[in-house]
């Protein structure tokens, strides 16, 4: 596609139950970050894939936090049983590069994925 | 532990305006200074800063780095009403990770 995108684009969870965020890069882009915005707040980071390995996790503020990227394209956010503190915008970006905040090439975000927990 | 400040946190102008949106960082690793324009909810780039001093523009906007002061200032001139939205700085510590500020919430009113 044209730009990174990601599903859903709004989830209610009821509290406890496991959500799954999608995330589709742009094409041939290596880099691949998540980030959780808070309202109010900047995007803080929570994990990095360089391909399909995952370079830096340590943004994930739980161990109910899981993120994949097995073939180096696609990838999914899991949080598992879900509290209200996980209420939040999901936000994707890819970058064409490796090291992508020194490479000069833009860093393309997706529209996020709007998590509210009841 | 790497932050960054931004402030004001909103600013409300009138088209026209000329405005100067201040970001301060403290970091152990200072690689490159980064700003996005946020609307709704996708930010969208605008400049990467790596060297003190030389000036960064694109159209109304600009963008400079202080490396002495460790603080960069984004300006935008003859503001329009679609300059509207939060925008945020960021850090790039390392390849993966990005330390942002909270953003300021720019109004322009017609």
């Amino acid at each position: 596609g044209a730009g990174v995108s990601q599903s859903p684009r709004y989830k209610v969870a009821k509290r406890g139950q496991d959500v799954a965020l999608r995330c589709d890069p742009i094409s041939g882009h290596v880099s691949l970050f998540w980030y959780q915005q808070a309202l109010g707040q900047g995007p803080e980071f929570l994990t990095y894939f360089q391909n399909e390995a995952q370079l830096d996790k340590s943004g994930l503020p739980s161990d109910r936090f899981f993120a994949e990227r097995p073939e180096g394209s696609v990838s999914t956010l899991k949080i598992q049983r879900t509290q209200q503190e996980d209420s939040a915008v999901y936000l994707c970006a890819s970058s064409l590069d490796r090291d992508a905040v020194l490479s000069g090439n833009t860093i393309y975000f997706g529209e996020g994925s709007w998590l509210t927990v009841v | 532990e790497d932050k960054v400040v931004q402030s004001p946190l909103s600013l409300v102008v009138h088209e026209g305006d000329t405005v100067t949106l201040n970001c301060s960082y403290e970091v152990t690793n200072f690689r490159s200074l980064l700003w996005y324009k946020q609307e709704k909810k996708a930010p969208t780039f605008l400049f990467m800063l790596t060297s003190s001093g030389i000036e960064k523009k694109s159209g109304r906007l600009s963008s400079i780095l202080d490396k002495k002061e460790l603080s960069s200032i984004l300006n935008i001139t003859a503001t329009q009403t679609g300059d509207s939205a939060i925008y945020l700085c960021a850090e790039g510590t390392n390849a993966g990770k990005s330390t942002f500020g909270d953003g300021t919430t720019l109004t322009v009113k017609p």
